[in-house]
């Protein structure tokens, strides 16, 4: 596609319910990552793919989060039993190879936890 | 670790004012840095870029230096247009290439 596709765009869970959220990087990128962003804070980086090897997981925030990216192309960050804190926007990113310095972002998605 | 800090906001200005964003950053090695903006509602794009000290990265009239021996790389524009308002973040990449981010610094123009 023309750029990095994340869905859904909004999504509003109650605690304690399972989340899936997708991320389409761009045709060909190798590098995939996952950020999360609170409000008024930068993204903060959580996991790491190159192809479809996640390199780097140092920053999940707990074992309730999980993610995936079997093909190396789509990828799939799920959050289980959510609580309030999980409520932020989480962003994706994609960039062509290992080093490449230009990553290309999503325009994420907004989870909302009540 | 690697760190990125830049200036709070809201930082906010009248069209046509020359605008100063600070980033300072703490990293090993030598890493790539860079300036991202977010337009409202809209994801993160890469402004600007440079990847070795007293490089200057420019674009849309924004620019910003490497500093390395004062480890910064503020941003600069002569002269604001109300279609720069977004929020700013400056970015750092370095051996890991998992680029780290500012806590991000908006910036309102007034016409």
């Amino acid at each position: 596609g023309a750029g990095v596709s994340q869905s859904p765009r909004y999504k509003v869970a109650k605690r304690g319910q399972d989340v899936a959220l997708r991320c389409d990087p761009i045709s060909g990128h190798v590098s995939l990552f996952w950020y999360q962003q609170a409000l008024g804070q930068g993204p903060e980086f959580l996991t790491y793919f190159q192809n479809e090897a996640q390199l780097d997981k140092s920053g999940l925030p707990s074992d309730r989060f999980f993610a995936e990216r079997p093909e190396g192309s789509v990828s799939t960050l799920k959050i289980q039993r959510t609580q309030q804190e999980d409520s932020a926007v989480y962003l994706c990113a994609s960039s062509l190879a290992p080093g490449d310095s230009e990553a290309f972002f999503g325009q994420g998605t907004r989870l909302t936890v009540v | 670790g690697n760190s990125v800090t830049q200036m709070e906001g809201p930082v906010t200005l009248s069209e046509e004012a020359f605008l100063t964003i600070n980033c300072t950053y703490t990293a090993t090695g030598y890493p790539s840095l860079f300036w991202y903006v977010q337009y409202p509602g809209e994801g993160l794009q890469l402004l600007l870029k440079a990847t070795k000290a007293d490089d200057k990265g420019s674009n849309k009239g924004f620019e910003a230096t490497y500093r390395k021996e004062t480890t910064s790389f503020h941003l600069e524009k002569g002269s604001v247009q109300v279609s720069d308002s977004a929020v700013y973040f400056c970015a750092l990449s370095g051996g890991s290439y998992i680029p780290t981010f500012g806590r991000g610094t908006s910036l309102i123009v007034h016409p």
